[in-house]
């Protein structure tokens, strides 16, 4: 596609509930990043991909929180056991690697509300 | 103290004025540093990314940086009302290799 893509755009979920999101990243883009943004705030890092791996995960606030990328490109971020803390935009960027002037691409986002 | 700071504003700018955000980072090995706008309700969109000292412009967008001082701030000329955004400032962290957004900057331009 043309640029990253967020699935869904929109979840409501119930506290306790399993949520996964998904990233589909700008074809051949290398790094992959998550972020969590809430109103008024600026995008918050929680873990950033070089390929398969998990580079940086040390943004992830807790153990309820699991990010994977198997193949390198598409990623789905997972969350445990939803509480409304939860609640909050979650972005996902790409970029082609990692370097000094790599610039980030961003998804439109997934709106997730915990009830 | 926070990796990147901005003020949040409100920041109210007449239109066809100079709008100046600023932004002070923490770690002084950081090398790039990109400026991006989020309008509400929406992902933030790339606007400039600078990495060498001094100024860098792009139409009515200057970015300067001051790795001495530890800053890096975006002037817009000729501000138009569609300008109107939230300003994020961010910065490639060399200690671990990762982008630290600030809070971003409120921006309204007044018409």
């Amino acid at each position: 596609g043309a640029g990253v893509s967020q699935t869904p755009s929109n979840k409501v979920t119930e506290k306790g509930k399993y949520v996964e999101l998904r990233c589909d990243p700008i074809s051949g883009h290398t790094a992959l990043y998550w972020y969590r943004q809430s109103l008024g705030q600026g995008p918050e890092f929680l873990i950033y991909f070089q390929g398969t791996g998990a580079a940086d995960d040390s943004g992830l606030p807790n153990d309820r929180f699991f990010a994977v990328r198997p193949e390198g490109s598409v990623s789905t971020l997972k969350i445990q056991r939803t509480e409304r803390g939860d609640s909050a935009v979650y972005l996902c960027a790409s970029s082609p690697g990692l370097g000094e002037a790599d610039t980030q691409y961003f998804g439109p986002g997934t709106r997730l509300t915990v009830l | 103290q926070k990796e990147v700071e901005q003020n949040s504003g409100p920041l109210s700018v007449p239109e066809g004025a100079i709008a100046s955000l600023n932004c002070t980072y923490s770690d002084r090995g950081s090398q790039s540093f990109f400026w991006y706008r989020q309008y509400s309700g929406k992902s933030p969109e790339l606007i400039m990314f600078i990495y060498s000292n001094g100024d860098k412009e792009d139409g009515r967008f200057t970015a300067q940086l001051n790795k001495a001082s530890q800053y890096v701030s975006l002037l817009i000329r000729d501000s138009q009302p569609s300008d109107s955004a939230t300003y994020l400032c961010a910065g490639h962290m060399n200690r671990d290799d990762k982008i630290i957004f600030g809070k971003g900057t409120r921006l309204h331009i007044l018409p």
